[in-house]
């Protein structure tokens, strides 16, 4: 079935740095992705819409300055925390629609990506 | 804003039939019901959707009230592995808005 992964799995970073996530889809071919931020005991926030070949549309909050997406191919999409601070923390779950599978609008979790900034 | 209404949390005993109560009195003819659910520290996993017929497949059942108001997941035999927070999510079916939103959900824990 359909598989989406991210890279890393965890990272921990000095505040003031820049950290890049990647989010794959493995088997099938990703037009569009989308990215959720999820601190502890809260639910998931969707971040930003990304789409493959054109700029991401981002949720009203969310500083796309700082939170840079990049969806080059259609198998991935990348997160750039820039200039990260503490409050930046979080688990970040990226996922895929499939755009050739039989219901064509589903959408594919990935593991998600702890951030620790120190 | 929610449009789905859930318990925070329940228990359920191990090998017994855990189900799951989801409100969502304002649903339009067009909307499809969602259940999603995350085992702790990983990615949200699809279970189930349904308009407004009752299905079934392999993880789970899906009961969806006649005036669509309200819907029950059913996980038939409860196992430990299915100790994780369901989110009940409504969804328009047209193509292309996909945002997927995600309200506080349930947290499940089956008891051995």
């Amino acid at each position: 079935g359909a598989v989406v992964s991210q890279h890393p799995s965890w990272v921990i970073c000095k505040s003031g740095t820049s950290v890049k996530i990647e989010c794959r889809s493995l088997d099938f071919q990703a037009t569009t992705m989308f990215w959720y931020r999820q601190f502890p005991k809260q639910s998931l926030m969707l971040m930003a819409t990304s789409n493959e070949g054109s700029k991401a549309t981002y949720e009203q909050g969310v500083e796309k300055d700082k939170f840079l997406i990049n969806h080059a191919s259609l198998t991935l999409s990348t997160l750039t925390v820039t200039s990260a601070h503490p409050e930046d923390s979080s688990f970040y779950i990226c996922s895929a629609r499939d755009q050739g599978g039989p219901s064509s609008y589903e959408q594919y979790f990935g593991p998600g990506t702890r951030l620790t900034v120190t | 804003d929610a449009k789905t209404t859930q318990p925070p949390s329940m228990d359920c005993a191990e090998g017994r039939a855990a189900n799951l109560p989801c409100n969502h009195s304002t649903i339009s003819g067009n909307e499809y019901v969602y259940w999603y659910r995350q085992i702790h520290s990983q990615g949200p996993q699809y279970i189930i959707h349904g308009l407004k017929n009752n299905e079934t497949n392999e993880m789970a059942s899906l009961i969806i009230t006649e005036d669509r108001k309200s819907s029950t997941l059913i996980l038939p035999h409860a196992t430990l592995r299915d100790t994780a927070v369901y989110y009940c999510i409504v969804r328009p079916s047209n193509f292309g808005n996909e945002k997927l939103t995600f309200g506080t959900g349930t947290r499940l824990t089956i008891i051995p």
